[in-house]
């Protein structure tokens, strides 16, 4: 059964960078799309970016010049910074899977998610 | 960026009723592209229909999705006491993924 396992620092003073990483345990780490998404509390889900096994990544637009994305599929692990954070980047942070058959033309969705690293700006 | 917008913002109702949610796009795209989750306090979403109607692993029968050009449902036939919570459809139909701002169903 595929888990994702996810760490990193849950206190980031201003202007500094959130660095947050994600295992991929008991999966291939290929033929996917890891992503991240956030939730600042009380409010809904916003998508980050994801980045492909071959290091392919696409950026949410309001977000791009401040992420960035990487993976050692060695390790099965991909990573999150987002730099330059303010307040307004205090959520909740998750990792997926996504899975997009390119072939068929059918997104089978974010199936499998982290269980969420809370973040504080402060 | 595609834009999703779901009604209504929060659904009031009994056990044993139906529900039903919308999820309209501002523009169009491959129904294939549209997924819904579900997801309760404290936990992470859950993916309940991916291809706007197919479901989801585990997911019960009483959940079913549907679409009709930029309009999207997600129906729970007979809502049972874990079915309330929080829903959100997603879009993979543009390189920017967008959620819905979500739509809460809680006890009448």
């Amino acid at each position: 059964q595929v888990q994702l396992q996810q760490w990193g620092a849950g206190l980031v003073k201003p202007s500094e960078t959130v660095s947050l990483t994600c295992t991929v345990q008991g999966g291939s780490f290929s033929g996917y799309q890891w992503t991240w998404i956030r939730q600042p509390p009380g409010k809904g889900l916003e998508w980050i970016g994801e980045i492909n096994h071959s290091g392919g990544t696409n950026f949410n637009p309001s977000l791009k010049s401040r992420v960035q994305m990487s993976m050692d599929s060695s390790q099965t692990q991909f990573s999150l910074n987002l730099t330059s954070v303010t307040a307004a980047d205090t959520a909740i942070y998750y990792c997926a899977r996504a899975n997009f058959d390119s072939w068929r033309h059918h997104y089978y969705g974010l199936e499998i998610w982290g269980p969420g690293t809370t973040v504080i700006v402060s | 960026d595609i834009v999703l917008t779901q009604s209504p913002g929060t659904l009031s109702l009994s056990p044993g009723e139906r529900a039903t949610l919308s999820c309209r796009a501002s523009q169009s795209f491959s129904s294939s592209y549209l997924a819904w989750y579900q997801q309760k306090p404290g936990q992470p979403p859950r993916l309940l229909i991916h291809g706007a109607s197919t479901r989801a692993t585990g997911i019960p029968d009483r959940f079913s999705g549907s679409a009709y050009g930029r309009d999207f449902t997600l129906t729970i036939s007979r809502l049972e006491p874990e079915d309330f919570a929080m829903y959100y459809c997603q879009q993979y139909g543009s390189s920017h993924r967008t959620f819905g701002q979500g739509t809460k169903v809680e006890v009448k």
